[in-house]
């Protein structure tokens, strides 16, 4: 049972448009959402993170939605860029060990190409 | 500021070997997450440790698995006589503070 669900495995999209990577969880008790990129043969590298109590968070070209009662989020990249082009985890915690602390549920991952 | 550390990045055992993996944390940071990657899956949580502490090791097989995150010194995952179902990336996380955990290259284990 997935409590945290990425369903597009790939996403493709042209240099300077919007990519949109989708995330659904069905745990209420999450608190907070984190957004990772990663390349191959690296480690995931955080991008952007939102808190339940939140709708949205910005950083640049990144931008996180949350629809907690649809249990959805999504990250906006905009412009997009090759650089970009990267697997994107969606990852839920909840705080269960206090002091903000607890462990991170990921998703599949989504594939993105940023074509030029 | 360095980041989080792993090694090795690669470790090639033999069915039945051990295999050691090592993590040091980022600067003042006191928390620390194992996870495992297969292939074409996402990272699953194994351990949560504070110095000298295992907090959490829920995701972690009770056999042949085991952590630890000393006074002095990385934070070690070992595995005892390994086979070829733990062959995967291994990532270590860090965390000062917050929900933001920093996550290491990795180790890729192969086991022959």
């Amino acid at each position: 049972d997935q409590q945290v669900k990425q369903n597009s495995p790939s996403l493709s999209v042209q240099e300077g448009r919007i990519s949109i990577l989708n995330c659904d969880y069905t745990n209420s008790m999450f608190d907070y959402f984190l957004w990772y990129k990663k390349y191959p043969a690296e480690g995931p590298t955080f991008l952007i993170s939102i808190s339940s109590i939140k709708d949205k968070n910005e950083d640049g070209r990144f931008t996180v939605f949350l629809n907690k009662s649809a249990k959805h989020l999504s990250l906006h990249i905009v412009p997009s860029q090759p650089g970009d082009s990267a697997v994107y985890f969606c990852a839920a915690s909840d705080g269960r060990y206090g002091g903000s602390q607890g462990n991170l549920i990921f998703g599949k991952g989504t594939k993105l190409s940023v074509k030029p | 500021n360095a980041g989080v550390m792993q090694n090795p990045r690669h470790l090639v055992r033999r069915r039945g070997q051990e295999a050691r993996l090592r993590c040091s944390p980022m600067k003042g940071h006191s928390h620390v997450y194992w996870y495992r990657q297969l292939p074409e899956e996402g990272l699953k949580f194994m351990v949560y440790l504070q110095k000298e502490n295992i907090i959490d090791e829920s995701g972690m097989p009770k056999e042949r698995f085991s952590a630890e995150f000393p006074k002095e010194g990385p934070s070690i995952l070992r595995i005892q006589q390994v086979v070829r179902g733990d062959s995967a990336a291994y990532f270590c996380a860090s965390s000062l503070q917050g929900h933001e955990q920093y996550f290491g290259p990795g180790t890729r284990l192969t086991v022959t």
